[in-house]
């Protein structure tokens, strides 16, 4: 079954503390993005990958960092959490894009930092 | 921010009536996309239009696209409970950059 995978789905941590979250895709996609969720916000794209080894900043990048070490996995890293950074996160993918392409969502991260 | 802006942001009708959502974006696009969220979850592709195409269907949904207003609709015909969720509306620029708007709540009362 073709699926964008997120681990973990709930995750509550304390200020400062790194933590990783994983995304794994299984439909070869080119491209990934991570996007985080906030009321009244909707999706904003923290960071996106073309392909391996080649990531961008979105519109919200700070505090985040990401790799693309495999054409499969994405993952997020926050280095020193805030409680600002508390919000829903989403891993999506795609084939690198065309007039065409439609993007596949994961479950969702729900992150909390105090 | 060429995020796209929706209206409206919440949206309550009875089941059977038809639910109309808007999008507007700032500039040219690629391709416009609707997604449906229910309840904090992840997001499920709906209907993709093309920047070259005015209208698409799909089962009971009804896109428009209009480039000169830089708008889109999106139309549910004959509603059901089971479509209540959120909707989002997502463009996509240049080819690489994808942009959400902030979402329509829709309530369908049974």
């Amino acid at each position: 079954e073709a699926q964008v995978t997120q681990n973990p789905r709930y995750l509550i941590t304390v200020t400062g503390k790194k933590l990783t979250v994983t995304c794994s895709q299984n439909m070869n996609h080119e491209y990934m993005s991570w996007y985080r969720q906030d009321p009244g916000l909707g999706l904003r794209q923290i960071y996106y990958s073309m392909n391996v080894e080649v990531t961008d900043k979105g519109d919200v990048p700070e505090g985040y960092k990401v790799s693309r070490k495999e054409k499969r996995n994405f993952p997020l890293i926050l280095e020193s959490p805030s409680p600002n950074q508390t919000s829903l996160y989403f891993c999506a993918s795609s084939t690198f894009f065309r007039t065409s392409t439609e993007a596949f969502f994961g479950q969702g991260t729900r992150l909390t930092v105090v | 921010s060429q995020q796209g802006e929706e209206d409206p942001q919440a949206l309550s009708i009875q089941e059977g009536e038809n639910a109309t959502m808007n999008c507007s974006y700032k500039t040219s696009i690629n391709n416009l996309q609707w997604y449906r969220q229910n309840s904090g979850r992840g997001l499920v592709h709906l209907i993709l239009i093309r920047s070259n195409e005015r209208e698409k269907h799909s089962g009971r949904l009804r896109v428009t696209l209009d480039t000169s207003k830089k708008s889109s609709s999106l139309l549910i015909t004959a509603s059901r409970a089971a479509d209540t969720a959120s909707y989002f509306c997502a463009t996509l620029y240049n080819f690489n950059k994808f942009y959400f708007g902030s979402g329509t709540k829709l309530n369908v009362k049974p």
